[in-house]
């Protein structure tokens, strides 16, 4: 099946600084990528959905100028979580949409665990 | 989309089926039914997929009622590797997709 990267698989920062999250679809091209963050015992939220080449669209609640995203070519998405506080911490997943089969599968990444000191 | 309500848990003995069931009641004529698994600390797999006609892969099998109203997904052996988060959606092919709360599936030897 399609394969969706992630990296970093985890990360550690202090309060205050960025972090990036890059997500690539390896073997299809992908004109929508979803952000999902999941916070533990939790099930996935969807924050956003990018579509290449256009501004993301973020979910209720979800601050656009704090969770930055650019969908900048078919095959890669980039998350960026600026001023990080502890209360970011959680496991960020994004996915990818084929849009090359007919039933537009979705496929999922491995995740990049986010810790905020 | 339609909403899905599934068992919070379940267990299963390894090497027996596991039958994982979803109500979806409200779920209209162009909305799929779409099964992933999240196995802690990754990123949720794809399972199977169907619409009205039962469905089978390499994976397992996907029972959906006449009415459409229910469905069940069938691990036929269930192996310890199987232990995970299961999550039934219900959604239109060009929407996203979205996660309930899901099944805790847990495979006891």
């Amino acid at each position: 099946g399609a394969v969706v990267s992630q990296h970093p698989s985890w990360v550690i920062c202090k309060s205050g600084t960025s972090v990036k999250i890059e997500c690539r679809s390896l073997d299809f091209q992908a004109t929508t990528m979803f952000w999902y963050r999941q916070f533990p015992k939790q099930s996935l939220m969807l924050m956003a959905t990018s579509n290449e080449g256009s501004k993301a669209t973020y979910e209720q609640g979800v601050e656009k100028d704090k969770f930055l995203i650019n969908h900048a070519s078919l095959t890669l998405s980039t998350l960026t979580v600026t001023s990080a506080h502890p209360e970011d911490s959680s496991f960020y997943i994004c996915s990818a949409r084929d849009s090359g089969t007919s039933y537009n599968e979705q496929f999922f990444g491995p995740g990049t665990r986010l810790t905020v000191l | 989309d339609a909403k899905t309500t599934q068992p919070t848990s379940m267990d299963c003995a390894e090497g027996r089926a596991a039958n994982l069931p979803c109500n979806h009641s409200t779920i209209s004529g162009n909305e799929y039914v779409y099964w992933y698994r999240q196995i802690h600390s990754q990123g949720p797999q794809y399972i199977i997929h169907g619409l009205k006609n039962n469905e089978t892969n390499e994976m397992a099998s996907l029972i959906i009622t006449e009415d459409r109203k229910s469905s069940t997904l069938i691990l036929p052996h269930a192996t310890l590797r199987d232990t995970a988060v299961y999550y039934c959606i219900v959604r239109v092919i060009n929407n996203d997709m979205r996660f309930g709360a899901g099944t805790r599936l847990t495979v006891k030897p």
